[in-house]
């Protein structure tokens, strides 16, 4: 199986930052990596998906880059309602798996 | 409103079983590859399985393999998840989602899924 491996696992952030979460697989997995936001109790909502696709109605604030084994979730300027927990996830082979998650709170 | 709703979750005992249902609405449902994803209690997530439109097809994440089984009935827009065997570590928040297909280009070579519709969830907990 795929391992996904994210860093940090937490961070800490002001309004207006910009920060960065890598995602790294344990094989090269082309552009097949998907960025998910969870917060409590709620379901995820995708992101991006095939790395750097923005999906619809979700603020261009947020992007993705990268391929193969190393992929980027870039949040240009940091919002309270950024406050969450981020997973990756990749679809190239079965089982799809998520990495550990990377909980992004607001100073 | 595009919409899945999860039930059948609850309190089994170890070595018990359930069955997870899942109602789409508001879509083509039988267009879609539809999976299975779980949370422990303040975990992170775990897929657990998927299955093709017409039910042909079905993957599933390791730790289940024979216990679980996933499935639908596209009359009916639904889906379904039997769980058997049922463990302890098999107690989580239990989400169905729509796996939708961005194709990049050559739709033959490049074809990139991801779960852009979720449930809310429904929860199983195993004990005793």
């Amino acid at each position: 199986d795929i391992q996904m491996t994210q860093s940090p696992s937490s961070l800490s952030a002001s309004v207006g930052d910009r920060i960065t979460i890598t995602c790294r697989a344990s094989q090269t997995i082309g552009n097949y990596l998907n960025w998910y936001q969870q917060k409590p109790g709620k379901a995820p909502k995708v992101l991006i998906y095939a790395a750097s696709s923005l999906q619809s109605g979700v603020p261009l604030r947020f992007s993705g880059s990268g391929s193969g084994t190393e992929f980027t979730l870039t949040i240009s300027s940091l919002q309270p309602e950024d406050s969450a927990t981020y997973f990756c996830q990749h679809s190239y082979s079965s089982p799809w798996t998520f990495g550990q998650g990377t909980k992004v709170e607001i100073k | 409103e595009v919409q899945l709703v999860e039930s059948g979750g609850g309190l089994v005992q170890p070595g018990g079983s359930l069955r997870l249902s899942c109602a789409a609405s508001e879509f083509t449902f039988n267009r879609y590859w539809m999976s299975w994803v779980r949370q422990a209690p303040g975990k992170g997530l775990e897929w657990v399985a998927n299955i093709k439109q017409d039910g042909s097809e079905k993957y599933y994440v390791d730790s289940v393999k024979g216990r679980f089984t996933v499935s639908r009935d596209n009359a009916k827009n639904s889906l379904y998840l039997q769980m058997n065997s049922l463990r302890a570590e098999d107690t989580a928040v239990y989400f169905c989602a729509r796996d939708s297909l961005f194709c990049g280009g050559d739709c033959l070579y490049y074809q990139y899924y991801y779960m852009d519709v979720w449930g809310k969830g429904t929860t199983v907990t195993v004990s005793s």
